[in-house]
């Protein structure tokens, strides 16, 4: 069964440093995967997507992310926080080949301390 | 580029009354979702539809229904609201194909006293 884990709950950093959120899948076939944010109070926005080619994506407000096949991982990286981006942050999967489903992340919350 | 628009924002009802939250797409996408968010749970699927008159079950469909006559409209209704329904409530549309994602409306907060 598909199924994406954020191992982390919550996350605290400090503005300027760098970041990383780990995100987890399972799913049988090569996957869609994504990255979204959610400010409070807001819908998600798509951070960054990947479905072939090159395993490094960058993506919006200066974010990437590297998927690893061998280690079912696709994380959130961003060299040097700004205290904008205190948000939660959602993983997915995307089934092309079950219905179109996503499957998503419990997500994880981002908090920057200046 | 309207994307997707949600109504009401804001809905506080009675235990028991129906309701219905809208949903509007403006991309022509074939796949629309509804989920619901709460605290502990992320997102839940509560019903999605692959084509105009095609709906299907997701997750936590109970106590939901929905139509989609058309192909930008997307409505759930909450036949008899109880509070376990409180919640925010997020339509979504796809398009199958290279570069699918999916995109997301504001979000509907249903309170439900």
């Amino acid at each position: 069964a598909q199924s994406v884990t954020q191992p982390d709950i919550h996350i605290t950093v400090s503005e300027g440093a760098s970041l990383e959120l780990r995100c987890n899948y399972s799913y049988g076939a090569t996957p869609y995967l994504f990255w979204y944010v959610q400010s409070p109070g807001q819908g998600l926005q798509l951070l960054l997507k990947y479905f072939s080619g090159d395993t490094l994506v960058q993506g919006i407000k200066g974010f990437e992310a590297e998927f690893k096949r061998s280690q079912s991982s696709f994380n959130l990286r961003k060299p040097s926080v700004h205290w904008s981006d205190a948000a939660e942050y959602f993983c997915a999967v995307g089934a092309p080949n079950t219905g179109n489903q996503f499957y998503f992340g419990t997500g994880t919350s981002l908090t920057v301390i200046p | 580029d309207a994307g997707i628009t949600q109504s009401p924002r804001y809905k506080i009802t009675e235990t028991g009354r129906q309701v219905t939250l809208m949903c509007h797409q403006t991309w022509s996408h074939s796949y629309m979702f509804w989920y619901r968010q709460d605290l502990g749970h992320g997102l839940r699927l509560i019903y999605y539809s692959a084509a105009a008159d095609i709906t299907d079950k997701g997750e936590v469909p109970d106590g939901y229904v929905v139509s989609r006559s058309k192909t930008e409209n997307f409505p759930l209704t909450l036949e008899s609201a109880t509070r376990s329904q409180t919640s925010v409530y997020f339509c979504a549309s796809s398009e199958l194909g290279t570069g699918l994602a999916i995109y997301f409306g504001e979000g509907s907060w249903l309170t439900v006293v």
